[in-house]
C-alpha cells in the first residue's frame, strides 16, 4: 500500500461548482498536511496547509483533516476557471529532517 | 516566480549518455531538494542537501548523484540514462532543514523551481 493515495482524475467542473479533492493515508505518523497546486508547465506551489486535525478556510479553499479515518480534503467553493490545475497533497511527520511525501495529483478544469 | 532557478528548461539526449541538472536555490534558502515527476510515479523525492551536507535520500537510483556547493547551489547528476528516466526534475528549496514544519522560526514550505523536462530517446 503507498503511503498517500490521491484520485488521479481527471476532474472536470463547470465553472461556479464546488470541488472536492481527497488523499487518503497510510502512515499514522503523518502530522503536516499541505495542499500544493501545479499549473501546467509549472512547479507545484504551496496552497494550503494544516497541522494535524481539523479544518482550515482560505478564503474560496478549506482544508480538512480527519485523522482518524486518514482522510484528507481539500474542497473549492465557486470555482474558477482560474482554478484548472493539478493539485497534490503532501504530508510530513513531526521532527526537523522529516521528508514530505506527495500524492500523484488530481488534474481539475474547471470549464468557463 | 518562485525565487528558484533550474537550468536547463528542455533536455533531449540519449540512451547511455550523462547529464547535470542545475538548481540555484531562493535567497537565503539552505535546504535543496530534488525531485522527479513522471505521469505514473507523480512526484518522487530523490535527495536532500542542507547547507551543503546530504540531509536525507529517497528513491535514487546509484546511477544518479547529486551535490551542494558552498555557494548552496546544487547540480543533479544523471547517468548511464534510460528511456525510463525521461520525466520532469524538479528542484525544491526552503529555510529549514526539514519540510512541514511550519514552526515560529521559519518554514517548512518547499518553492519549487519550474522543471527540467528531460526526454531520453
Amino acid at each position: 500500500q503507498k503511503e498517500v493515495e490521491q484520485d488521479p482524475g481527471p476532474l472536470s467542473v463547470p465553472e461556479g461548482a464546488i470541488v472536492s479533492l481527497n488523499c487518503t493515508y497510510s502512515n499514522s505518523a503523518f502530522q503536516y498536511f499541505m495542499w500544493y497546486r501545479q499549473y501546467s508547465r509549472k512547479g507545484p506551489e504551496l496552497l494550503m496547509y494544516t497541522y494535524s486535525s481539523g479544518n482550515k478556510e482560505d478564503g474560496r479553499f478549506t482544508a480538512q483533516v480527519d485523522k482518524s479515518s486518514k482522510y484528507i480534503s481539500l474542497f473549492i467553493r465557486d470555482s474558477q476557471p482560474s482554478d484548472s490545475a493539478t493539485y497534490l497533497c503532501a504530508m510530513s511527520g513531526q521532527g526537523g529532517s522529516e521528508k514530505l511525501v506527495f500524492g500523484k495529483g488530481t488534474k481539475l478544469t474547471v470549464n468557463p | 516566480d518562485s525565487g528558484v532557478t533550474q537550468t536547463p528548461k528542455h533536455l533531449i539526449t540519449a540512451t547511455g549518455q550523462r547529464v547535470t541538472l542545475r538548481c540555484s536555490p531562493r535567497s537565503g534558502d539552505l535546504s535543496v531538494y530534488w525531485y522527479q515527476q513522471s505521469l505514473d510515479q507523480g512526484l518522487q523525492f530523490l535527495i536532500q542537501y542542507y547547507n551543503g551536507e546530504e540531509r536525507a535520500k529517497g528513491n535514487i537510483l546509484e546511477r544518479f548523484s547529486a551535490q551542494q556547493f558552498p555557494d548552496l547551489h546544487s547540480e543533479l547528476n544523471l547517468s548511464s540514462l534510460e528511456l525510463g528516466d525521461s520525466a520532469l526534475y524538479f528542484c525544491a528549496s526552503s529555510v529549514e532543514a526539514g519540510t512541514g514544519v511550519f514552526s515560529s522560526s521559519g518554514s517548512g514550505e518547499l518553492f519549487f523551481g519550474e522543471g527540467s523536462r528531460l526526454t531520453v530517446l
